[in-house]
């Protein structure tokens, strides 16, 4: 079964700078997709940005970029220019690529604040 | 178009009575999902709805869970003698049918205390 860690239960950024939130995960699969979600005090989950497996480009949208390093399971998210609306829960999460039901698999999150 | 609705928003039961939270998805969305957000538990999946086929219910915690999906269309998680380790937020969530690659689009939750 896949698995998705994410290390940082609290991040903390001043606004305009840069923060980096840490994603690892296990599989023995080859083609899936990743994703990173936002999830502010609505409760309402957010798509902030995904990626497929077999690209070995990097997503970006906007201010958002991911790395995506394949063979060491890693899928980082980046956030340039910090605004006080991104301050939410980020989960990290895998989903198969292979028929089925292709649920996410999420982890724990992380709780981001930004510091005006 | 109208997102992913749900209803309550936020439920108190007393433990050991049942309850019912409700998902009106997104129209066109055939495949339909149910997730727990719990403390403990962190984000997990629950249950799968696709067209006609048979639901995917392998992580339903215990008997006490079921589901249907009406029509294709909107769905009841059932929760039968609520116990306090079920009190946490529902989630639901749909997508297109078709390829993998589609998004999954996520409603605002059902928040559930079990006193």
């Amino acid at each position: 079964a896949q698995t998705v860690t994410q290390s940082q239960p609290e991040m903390s950024v001043q606004e305009a700078e840069t923060v980096t939130l840490s994603c690892t995960y296990d599989t023995s699969e080859s083609d899936y997709y990743l994703f990173w979600y936002k999830q502010p005090p609505s409760r309402q989950m957010i798509l902030v940005i995904r990626q497929e497996a077999y690209k070995q480009q990097n997503a970006t949208e906007n201010r958002f970029s991911v790395n995506f390093q394949k063979a060491a399971k890693s899928f980082s998210l980046k956030i340039s220019d910090s605004q006080l609306g991104d301050a939410a829960m980020y989960f990290c999460a895998y989903r198969s690529y292979a028929a089925g039901a292709q649920k996410l698999v999420f982890g724990q999150g992380t709780r981001l604040t930004i510091n005006p | 178009g109208a997102g992913v609705s749900q209803s309550p928003s936020n439920k108190v039961t007393e433990k050991g009575k049942d309850v019912e939270l409700r998902c009106d998805p997104i129209s066109g969305h055939t495949a339909l999902y149910w997730y727990r957000q719990s403390l403990g538990q962190g984000l997990e999946f629950l249950i799968y709805f696709q067209g006609n086929s048979a639901p995917d219910k392998s992580g339903l915690p215990s008997d006490r869970f079921s589901a249907e999906r009406t029509g294709g269309s909107v769905s009841t998680l059932t929760i039968q003698r609520t116990q306090q380790e079920d009190s946490a937020v529902y989630l639901c969530a749909t997508r297109l049918a078709g390829g993998p690659g589609y998004e999954q689009y996520f409603g605002p939750g059902t928040r559930l205390t079990v006193t």
